[in-house]
């Protein structure tokens, strides 16, 4: 089992640049879910989705996309990136909560920087 | 809403010193209690969860103890050595309907020194 893995490790971006931050996991949970996390602030949710074709908004939605088309990824899309977008990216997946699966099994992140 | 408040680090200690690290709560009804832990340059991962009152949640000699008269759950370790250096998050679901989410404290961030 990979668990859950994300590409790039690192990226910089320049100022109004797209890119897409993959995210897989291998474990059939249906829970996938977007994190940034800014130095001295914890982690706050940009999405989240419970299955494939279902996907919402978190706390820090704005500048971000997602999709799910299948159960085992879950893609970032930063259209037009800014500054304010440099942050380390964390994706997480987690089994049903109805049973017991409530715990998040994180991806090692990636680090980005907007020029 | 739900929220989870911890202590502000940093904390730096002695190998073998003993450790706290303060988390109290604010929930409707008694969801699971977790501590994170991420070590430096890697992704959260699961340190210990309690999942009802009274229940304590231990794993590699820290511990935790899901208190809900005074809805805290402190991270103790009795002796921690420098492989211990990290930074420690407390984290709660969501109540409600979706409630698939965690929200995280800030985090605390450990180092232990020889």
């Amino acid at each position: 089992n990979a668990g859950v893995t994300q590409t790039p490790k690192f990226r910089i971006l320049k100022i109004g640049q797209s890119m897409t931050l993959q995210c897989a996991q291998d474990m059939n949970h249906n829970y996938m879910y977007w994190y940034r996390q800014d130095p001295g602030m914890g982690l706050k949710l940009i999405y989240y989705s419970v299955g494939a074709g279902i996907t919402d908004k978190g706390e820090v939605p704005n500048g971000y996309n997602v999709s799910r088309s299948t159960t085992e990824d879950f893609p970032l899309r930063l259209e037009l990136a800014a500054p304010s977008q440099t942050s380390v990216y964390f994706c997480a997946s987690s089994g049903d909560r109805r049973r017991g699966g409530d715990e998040q099994f994180f991806g090692p992140g990636t680090r980005l920087t907007v020029l | 809403g739900d929220s989870v408040t911890q202590m502000e680090g940093p904390v730096t200690l002695s190998e073998e010193a003993f450790l706290t690290i303060n988390c109290t709560y604010t929930a409707t009804g008694y969801p699971s209690l977790f501590w994170y832990v991420q070590y430096p340059g890697e992704g959260l991962q699961l340190l210990l969860k309690a999942t009802k009152a009274d229940d304590k949640g231990s794993n590699k000699g820290f511990e935790a103890t899901y208190r809900k008269e005074t809805t805290s759950f402190h991270l103790e370790k009795g002796s921690v050595q420098v492989s211990d250096s990290a930074v420690y998050f407390c984290a709660l679901p969501y109540s409600g309907a979706g409630s698939y989410q965690l929200t995280f404290g800030k985090g605390t961030k450990l180092s232990v020194i020889p």
